[in-house]
C-alpha cells in the first residue's frame, strides 16, 4: 500500500523568504511518481511539480523545486522567494506504477506568507 | 491553456436525491478520474476510467456511485441516492496515458447534502 505523510499542518513564511514543506512516503513499488499540488482558498487543485523515482536530478519548475531523497523516502517541496499569492494548502501525492493510476494524497500543509 | 472544467461549481440536494456531477476533461487525455475531499480532510480517490470502462475504483465507490462518458467530451459522476456523508468537494481529473501521467484537476464541485 502507498502512504504519504505530511507532518506540518501549518507553516508561516516571511515574504521573499524560502520555505520547505515536508513530505515522506512509503511504497513497495520499484517505480513511482511524486507530485505536489497547490490548493488556494478558491478550492481548485493546481499541479506544481513532478519527480520520477528514477530521475537522477531533483525537479525544478520556476520558484518550485523538489528535494528528493530516495533513501530517506522524502520529497520535500521548496518554494523560493515566497509571494503573498503562495498562501494556500499544499498537497503531496504519489502514484505507484504497480498500483494503477490512482493518486494517494497526504493530509496537506497550510502555508501562510506574511508580508 | 487547456483545462478540466466541472459543472456545477456548487450543488445543493436533499438526502435521498440523485445528483449528476459533470466534467469536461482535457481533449487529448484518455484517462479520467473522480476524487473527493471532505471538508478539512485529504483528497481521496474514487474511480478511474479508461477506454469506456472503469479501470480502478476504491472502497468508497460503492453501488450508489456510477460513472459514464455519455459522449465524446463529457465525463459524469452519478450518486444515486445521496447521503449526508456524501457532502464533499468532488474533483474530476484527466491525464494522458503514458509518461509522467500528471493528473490535471478541475476546480471541483462542492456537493452539499441536506
Amino acid at each position: 500500500a502507498q502512504k504519504i505523510t505530511q507532518t506540518q499542518p501549518g507553516m508561516f513564511v516571511q515574504e521573499k523568504e524560502a520555505v520547505t514543506l515536508d513530505c515522506t512516503y512509503d511504497t513497495s513499488d520499484p517505480s513511482y511518481g511524486l507530485f505536489w499540488y497547490k490548493q488556494p482558498s478558491s478550492g481548485e487543485m493546481i499541479f506544481l511539480i513532478y519527480q520520477g523515482s528514477y530521475d537522477q536530478q531533483n525537479a525544478t519548475e520556476g520558484r518550485y523545486s523538489l528535494n528528493f531523497q530516495k533513501a530517506r523516502k522524502s520529497a520535500n517541496l521548496v518554494i523560493s522567494a515566497s509571494q503573498l499569492g503562495d498562501s494556500a494548502m499544499y498537497f503531496c501525492a504519489m502514484r505507484g506504477t504497480n498500483t494503477g493510476n490512482q493518486f494517494y494524497f497526504g493530509t496537506g500543509t497550510s502555508l501562510t506568507v506574511i508580508p | 491553456e487547456p483545462e478540466v472544467t466541472q459543472t456545477p461549481s456548487h450543488q445543493v440536494t436533499q438526502m435521498g436525491q440523485e445528483v449528476i456531477l459533470r466534467c469536461v476533461p482535457i481533449s487529448n487525455h484518455l484517462y479520467f478520474y473522480w476524487y473527493r475531499q471532505i471538508l478539512g480532510q485529504k483528497v481521496e480517490f474514487l474511480v478511474s476510467f479508461y477506454n469506456n470502462e472503469i479501470s480502478e475504483k476504491s472502497e468508497i465507490f460503492d453501488d450508489q456511485f456510477s460513472v459514464e462518458r455519455p459522449d465524446g467530451s463529457n465525463f459524469t459522476l452519478k450518486i444515486r441516492s445521496t447521503k449526508l456523508e456524501d457532502s464533499a468537494m468532488y474533483f474530476c481529473a484527466s491525464s494522458v496515458v503514458a509518461g509522467k501521467n500528471i493528473q490535471y484537476f478541475g476546480a471541483g464541485t462542492r456537493l452539499s447534502v441536506l
